[in-house]
């Protein structure tokens, strides 16, 4: 079954408007989790790792102020996408692991459409 | 160029057998894994192989590793409809706890009837 839970699953809101895309690990816990971006028919792009305590470490071009991380607790890390533009309408997806040594689960991932 | 590369298209037919190649550059490369999207879904963990290994069988699938060339493959065996979906091959210098994974493009899986 799933170990890494995602919501919502798909979500459509208004230029203007934040949208808050919760992950979370169902069975273990996890200090680090990955959030990733993924654009139609392309891979996943990693935006930012989120640590549990702590603030999140965001990958080149990736603007921390429009994609507020919050992981406060060892099963939960939050993206929230900030005055939300249709450009940033995408398919979002989280990862975990229970460890250094364990391979990456992800979530189901979140389609936000930004009208 | 790209760190980790793979074919975008391979087309079988049901029941025979599939390859899924990808080449990686950064030969420090400890973790290889595959993963499967289906649409509108999220990735599936398929399978994984440390650098160590030369291969690594679960069931249909089939990983071969290929370190100096650094080619990394999964073959699918009495490929099925079910199957259909993109392949994602990908890479990390540690475990995916520690690091993100590095992603290939994808290889989009076409079954024949």
């Amino acid at each position: 079954g799933a170990v890494v839970s995602q919501h919502p699953s798909w979500v459509i809101c208004k230029s203007g408007t934040s949208v808050k895309i919760e992950c979370r690990s169902l069975d273990f816990q996890a200090t680090t989790m990955f959030w990733y971006r993924q654009f139609p028919k392309q891979s996943l792009m990693l935006m930012a790792t989120s640590n549990e305590g702590s603030k999140a470490t965001y990958e080149q071009g990736v603007e921390k102020d429009k994609f507020l991380i919050n992981h406060a607790s060892l099963t939960l890390s939050t993206l929230t996408v900030t005055s939300a533009h249709p450009e940033d309408s995408s398919f979002y997806i989280c990862s975990a692991s229970r460890d250094s040594n364990s391979p990456l689960h992800f979530g189901n991932g979140t389609r936000l459409t930004v009208t | 160029g790209e760190d980790v590369e793979q074919s975008l298209f391979l087309s079988v037919r049901e029941g025979d057998s599939s390859v899924i190649n990808c080449t990686y550059t950064d030969s420090s490369s400890t973790y290889l894994y595959w993963y499967k999207q289906e649409p509108g879904a999220g990735l599936q963990l398929l399978t994984y192989i440390f650098s160590n290994m030369d291969m690594k069988q679960d069931q249909r699938l089939t990983v071969l590793l290929n370190k100096k060339d650094k080619h990394l493959s999964l073959r699918i065996a009495d490929t099925q409809t079910g199957d259909s979906a993109i392949y994602f091959c990908a890479e990390s210098i540690r475990g995916g706890g520690a690091d993100g994974l590095t992603f290939g493009k994808g290889t989009h899986l076409i079954i024949q009837p």
